[in-house]
C-alpha cells in the first residue's frame, strides 16, 4: 500500500531533551515536506525537500532541522524542544511528475512540558 | 508570500443539502488549488484539486469553483452525507520547478446532521 508513515503517533517530551520524528515514504517520491497544524492556523509548512541532499526552509523553520539522506526518509529533529512546539505535525509526499497532490501521513501528536 | 483566507470555520447542514466552502487567496502568480478533507485522527487526504487553466472541476458529488480575476476559489459538496463530516482545508500552490510549496487556509469544520 502507497503511504506515508510517522513515527511516533504520540509523544511527550521534556524541554530540551532532544527528540527524532520518523518519515518514511514508499512512493519513490523526489518531494517531501513537514508541516505543523495548530488550531485555527491551519498548517504551516515548517521544512521541505526536493529531493536527496536538498532542502529548504518553509514558514516556520525556527528551532527545527532536517535531513534527506535517502529518498524514502526525512526526519524531523528538535535539537532542544520548547513548550511552544507542541503540536500536531504531519509529513508528506509527492511525486515529480504532474500530480501535485501531496500524500500526507496520520500525524504525531508531539507535548513538550 | 501567499496568504489564503477560508470561510467559514464550521458549517452545519441537514444530510441531502449541499454544503459550499469559499476561499481567497493573495498571490495572482498561484496556479494551482487543491482541497483536503481531514477526517479526526488522520491526514489531510486531498479530495479534488483545479489548475488556473480551468474554471471549475467536477467529482461525483464534489466540485471545485476558481475565479481567478477575483482570486477565489470553492469547494461545493452536493447530496451531503454523514460521512462528509470533517476538517475541509483549501491551500493555494505556485506550481514551480522546485516543487509547489502549499499554503492552506485555517479550515472548515464541516457537519453533516441526520
Amino acid at each position: 500500500e502507497a503511504q506515508v508513515t510517522q513515527n511516533p503517533r504520540y509523544l511527550i517530551t521534556v524541554t530540551g531533551k532532544k527528540l527524532t520524528v520518523t518519515c518514511s515514504q514508499n512512493m519513490n517520491h523526489e518531494y517531501m515536506s513537514w508541516y505543523r497544524q495548530d488550531p485555527g492556523l491551519g498548517l504551516r509548512q515548517i521544512y521541505y525537500s526536493m529531493n536527496v541532499e536538498v532542502t529548504d526552509k518553509g514558514d516556520v523553520p525556527e528551532g527545527y532541522k532536517v535531513s534527506r539522506k535517502e529518498k524514502r526518509n526525512f526526519p524531523l529533529i528538535l535539537e532542544s524542544p520548547s513548550p511552544n512546539q507542541t503540536s500536531l505535525y504531519f509529513c508528506a509526499s509527492r511525486g515529480a511528475g504532474s500530480n501535485y497532490g501531496y500524500t500526507f501521513g496520520s500525524g504525531t501528536r508531539l507535548t513538550v512540558v | 508570500g501567499e496568504n489564503v483566507e477560508q470561510h467559514p470555520s464550521t458549517l452545519s447542514v441537514q444530510e441531502g443539502d449541499s454544503a459550499v466552502i469559499k476561499c481567497t487567496y493573495s498571490d495572482s502568480a498561484s496556479n494551482y488549488f487543491p482541497w483536503y478533507k481531514q477526517e479526526l485522527g488522520k491526514g489531510p487526504q486531498l479530495i479534488i484539486d483545479i489548475r488556473s487553466n480551468v474554471g471549475e472541476k467536477k467529482d461525483q458529488r464534489i466540485a471545485v469553483t476558481l475565479n481567478k480575476t477575483a482570486k477565489h476559489f470553492s469547494l461545493h459538496i452536493t447530496e451531503t452525507q454523514p460521512e462528509d463530516s470533517a476538517v475541509y482545508f483549501c491551500a493555494a500552490s505556485r506550481i514551480t520547478g522546485g516543487g509547489n510549496k502549499l499554503t492552506f487556509g485555517t479550515g472548515t469544520q464541516l457537519k453533516v446532521e441526520l
